[in-house]
């Protein structure tokens, strides 16, 4: 089985400094795991993967995560935070033996403020 | 211009009523799913389907049913025998394994 934990519910940071989200995992596969942004009443927008290729990836908008094996985690990060950044933020792990069933976290919901 | 189309957007529906909501993708993916989202609790996975005319049942499908007659349609039924369908729902839809999911704008069922 396979399993996400999202350390934080609620993370507020001011605009222009560093954004840090954490997540651990657990999974019995080599995992592929997502990050995945939702702003209010709208669908989820892909951040970035990871599916065994390096192990700090970039994504879109600044943001990046590195994984760690032997921490188990999948933190995401990016440098300095705009207000455009305010929104829910899941982390992700994806089962590729069973049909490419996604396991959520239960989200962190990140404000930004002047 | 490619992409998932939920409709509709909003929903209403009084106890008792079935209602179905619509997903169509035109990005030519084999798998889709539905998922449904309460506030708190992340996304839970209804039903899946990787492949046209089968599907299978994901972590909360009682109350819930699917088809998928063509490869680029995927709607889900609510039924009367869900106990607390208002949420908010999700189609997504994947090239295959290893890939990541692409998401629908999603619709807000709200049971009167």
């Amino acid at each position: 089985a396979q399993s996400v934990t999202q350390l934080d519910s609620h993370v507020s940071v001011s605009e222009g400094t560093p954004v840090l989200l954490r997540c651990n995992y657990s999974s019995s596969y080599s995992p592929s795991l997502f990050w995945y942004v939702q702003h209010p009443n709208k669908g989820l927008q892909l951040l970035l993967k990871y599916t065994s290729a390096a192990t700090l990836v970039k994504g879109i908008n600044g943001f990046e995560a590195e994984f760690k094996k032997s921490e188990t985690s999948f933190h995401l990060t990016k440098p300095s935070a705009h207000m455009s950044d305010a929104a829910e933020y899941f982390c992700v792990v994806s089962d590729p033996g069973g049909g490419n069933k996604l396991t959520f976290g239960t989200g962190t919901q990140l404000k930004v403020e002047l | 211009d490619g992409g998932i189309t939920q409709s509709p957007k909003y929903l209403f529906r009084k106890e008792g009523q079935n209602v179905t909501l619509s997903c169509e993708q035109n990005l030519n993916h084999d798998a889709m799913y539905w998922y449904r989202q309460d506030p708190g609790q992340g996304l839970r996975l209804i039903y899946y389907s990787q492949i046209v005319n089968d599907f299978q049942k994901g972590d909360i499908a009682e109350g819930y049913s699917v088809s998928r007659e063509k490869k680029e349609s995927f709607p889900l039924t609510v039924t009367s025998a869900q106990k607390n369908p208002t949420a908010f729902y999700l189609c997504a839809s994947s090239p295959g394994p290893y890939n990541e999911q692409f998401f629908g704008p999603g619709t807000r069922l709200t049971v009167l």
